[in-house]
């Protein structure tokens, strides 16, 4: 699975747009964006996942490049319950593997 | 639903002392996993399911032995325990084949230490 880099920490004002990068320079063509976040010392929660198509849900929306070697997690309006450790993960998980590697995140603070 | 279960919550074990860390899913999930976390790191995989009888390590599975005898359950053995497996442990499960709509559902985690 490829790898992932992201910036270890982020401040966003609430009510402001949250834009998380990650940058995943090795991904093969089918391996699949996935984006967690965990909360304080909660389990890890699902948040979005995308192969080549932005994708947008109730939590969030995924920018993927059109080379796909980068990716922007947007939480549209920051809220300060969306302070959390955000983990973005390139994995293969569509084939029998079923695993997914987690690194070490970027810190949201959100702040009021 | 119940979602994932993980007993027990907390954990206190001696030096050298066994234990099974339990861990159900009631979402006939295939793919089941253990995770093991740090303070201030992030998540590290211990072992893996992707199904009944099917079992796999992880990036760090020294230590801890697993087994799946049914898609509910999926127990992570410490045999020996040691000070260094002082750690927050997550269980997590998902459905099989292309990827979920919903991705890896985690439990609440056990807080286990080691004295």
């Amino acid at each position: 699975d490829a790898k992932t880099t992201q910036p270890p920490s982020m401040d966003c004002a609430e009510g402001r747009a949250a834009n998380l990068p990650c940058n995943h320079s090795t991904i093969s063509g089918n391996e699949y964006v996935y984006w967690y976040r965990q909360i304080h010392s909660q389990g890890p929660q699902y948040i979005i996942h995308g192969l080549k198509n932005n994708e947008t849900n109730e939590m969030a929306s995924l920018i993927i490049t059109e080379d796909r070697k980068s990716s922007t997690l947007i939480l549209p309006h920051a809220t300060l319950r969306d302070t959390a450790v955000y983990y973005c993960i390139v994995s293969r998980f569509s084939s029998n593997t079923g695993k997914l590697i987690f690194g070490q995140g970027t810190t949201l603070q959100v702040k009021p | 639903n119940a979602g994932v279960t993980q007993t027990p919550k907390f954990q206190v074990l001696k030096t050298g002392q066994s234990m099974t860390l339990q861990c159900a899913q009631d979402m006939n999930h295939e793919y089941m996993s253990w995770y093991r976390q740090d303070p201030g790191m992030g998540l590290r995989l211990i072992h893996y399911s992707v199904g009944a009888g099917i079992t796999d390590q992880g990036e760090v599975p020294n230590g801890y032995n697993v087994s799946r005898s049914t898609t509910e359950d999926f127990p992570l053995r410490l045999e020996l325990a040691a000070p260094s497996q002082t750690s927050v442990y997550f269980c997590a499960s998902s459905y099989s084949g292309q990827p979920a709509n919903y991705g890896y559902t985690f439990g609440s985690g056990t807080r286990l230490t080691v004295v």
